[in-house]
């Protein structure tokens, strides 16, 4: 879907090291949010957001920080990156709570 | 906890084939969402269902709810090269805020 883009697509950083993951969808969709995607675990809530200056956490929200100062967009940082944030890293919005979902292409993060 | 099950992992079927995937849920849910993901690509949205019981077709998929809006299946009739892809179910649980995820169905079709 055109309609959100993520960026970069592909990052390798170093541990200890600061990334940010960028994330802008063009619908005006409420909510937003971030997922990990890890072989055996499928998909696991990071974080979401309902709204501008609306976050909450989600099922494995450790190590990260996001903010929504705009609807459009939605960064993750991982502040101190770990080998264990290895991972897909999915950023999603839709229209409303619990309401179908639209996906970015993702953004593959390694961290060495 | 807020945890929705998914059955097979895996499923290898020969071309022509039938496939299904299940999930199962330990507490009701609101509804439930199937999504399918391309290798390499990224999860699209296929169907919402919502009622007890609800039954939704799409060309050769049909999308099942259970009763006690605590399970639902996915089958594909005559699979063909285009199904390869993981299956996901996304659960709302009842009074919940956000969808949960089942770990996937990933198929593989052998022509």
């Amino acid at each position: 879907d055109a309609g959100i883009t993520q960026s970069p697509r592909y990052k390798i950083t170093e541990t200890g090291r600061q990334v940010t993951l960028m994330c802008h969808q063009t619908w005006s969709h409420s909510y937003m949010f971030w997922y990990r995607q890890d072989l055996g675990h499928g998909l696991r809530l990071i974080y979401y957001s309902a709204a501008a200056d609306i976050t909450d956490k989600g099922e494995v929200p450790d190590g990260y920080v996001v903010s929504r100062s705009k609807t459009e967009n939605f960064p993750l940082t991982l502040e101190s990156a770990t080998r264990s944030q290895t991972s897909v890293y999915f950023c999603a919005s839709s229209l409303g709570q619990g309401q179908p979902q639209h996906f970015g292409d993702g953004t593959r993060l390694s961290i060495l | 906890g807020q945890q929705v099950m998914q059955i097979p992992q895996y499923q290898h079927v020969q071309e022509g084939e039938d496939f299904t995937t299940y999930c199962n849920s330990s507490t009701t849910l609101s509804n439930i969402q199937w999504y399918k993901q391309r290798p390499g690509g990224h999860p699209v949205f296929l169907i919402q269902l919502v009622k007890s019981g609800e039954v939704k077709k799409q060309k050769r998929l049909t999308f099942q709810f259970g009763e006690a809006k605590k399970n639902s299946s996915l089958h594909i009739t005559a699979t063909q090269t285009t199904d390869v892809g993981t299956y996901f179910c996304a659960g709302l649980h009842t009074g919940a805020n956000n969808l949960f995820f089942g770990t996937g169905t990933r198929l593989t079709v052998i022509p």
